[in-house]
């Protein structure tokens, strides 16, 4: 069965500081891919996502995810978080066979001034 | 208003009280999806709708019953609940039908206690 996994519950980084969130993922085939994030009070928001091509994909608000097939990831980063970056982030898969997303369990980024 | 809209933002109910949740997209998406999102769990898909049609009910119990009278409004109508169902519950949506590469757009949700 197709699985998703955010190994960090949270992570806690400095103000100016870089960061990665992890996702790796279970399935056979190369899935669609997602980052989400939930801002305290609001729904999800799509960061990235990636179908094929490149495998360094660029979103919003300066964050940038890098699929390797090697190693069933999709990592999250930005160069240089900003205290509004404090939240909660969601990788999600995708997978032809069926519709619906398989979502990680979340990793909440807590930001230091 | 914009993007997908839910009413109540916060609800507190008994076990036997009897409530409805509410959420309205203005995007003109096809598909809508109610999710519960419980602390430290993935995101649980609860009912999909696709052009008012209800296409999945992943073996959600019977006290929750879901309504799409139209492509823009979703209901979730609650009933004798339990202290386990309190959780975040989100509405999304997504334009065409459901699928698995589809952005979905989510409202800013629902916290359900029940007491």
């Amino acid at each position: 069965a197709q699985s998703v996994t955010q190994p960090d519950i949270h992570i806690t980084v400095s103000e100016g500081a870089s960061l990665e969130l992890r996702c790796n993922y279970s399935y056979g085939a190369t899935p669609y891919l997602f980052w989400y994030v939930q801002s305290p009070g609001q729904g999800l928001q799509l960061l990235l996502k990636y179908f094929s091509g490149d495998t360094l994909v660029q979103g919003i608000k300066g964050f940038e995810a890098e699929f390797k097939r090697s190693q069933s990831s999709f990592n999250l980063r930005k160069p240089s978080v900003h205290w509004s970056d404090a939240a909660e982030y969601f990788c999600a898969v995708g997978v032809d066979s069926n519709y619906q997303l398989i979502w990680g369990a979340g990793t909440k980024l807590i930001i230091k001034p | 208003e914009t993007g997908v809209t839910q009413t109540p933002r916060h609800l507190v109910m008994g076990m036997t009280n009897k409530k409805s949740l509410k959420c309205e997209q203005h995007l003109g998406h096809n598909a809508m999806y109610w999710y519960k999102q419980s602390a430290k769990k993935p995101l649980e898909l609860m009912f999909v709708y696709n052009f008012k049609e209800q296409t999945e009910n992943n073996s959600v119990p019977s006290r929750f019953s879901p309504e799409c009278p139209n492509s823009s409004h979703l209901f979730l109508h609650l009933h004798t609940l339990q202290p386990e169902d309190s959780a975040l519950y989100l509405c999304a949506s997504s334009p065409g039908g459901p699928s698995s590469y589809n952005e979905q757009f989510f409202g800013p949700g629902t916290r359900l206690t029940v007491l």
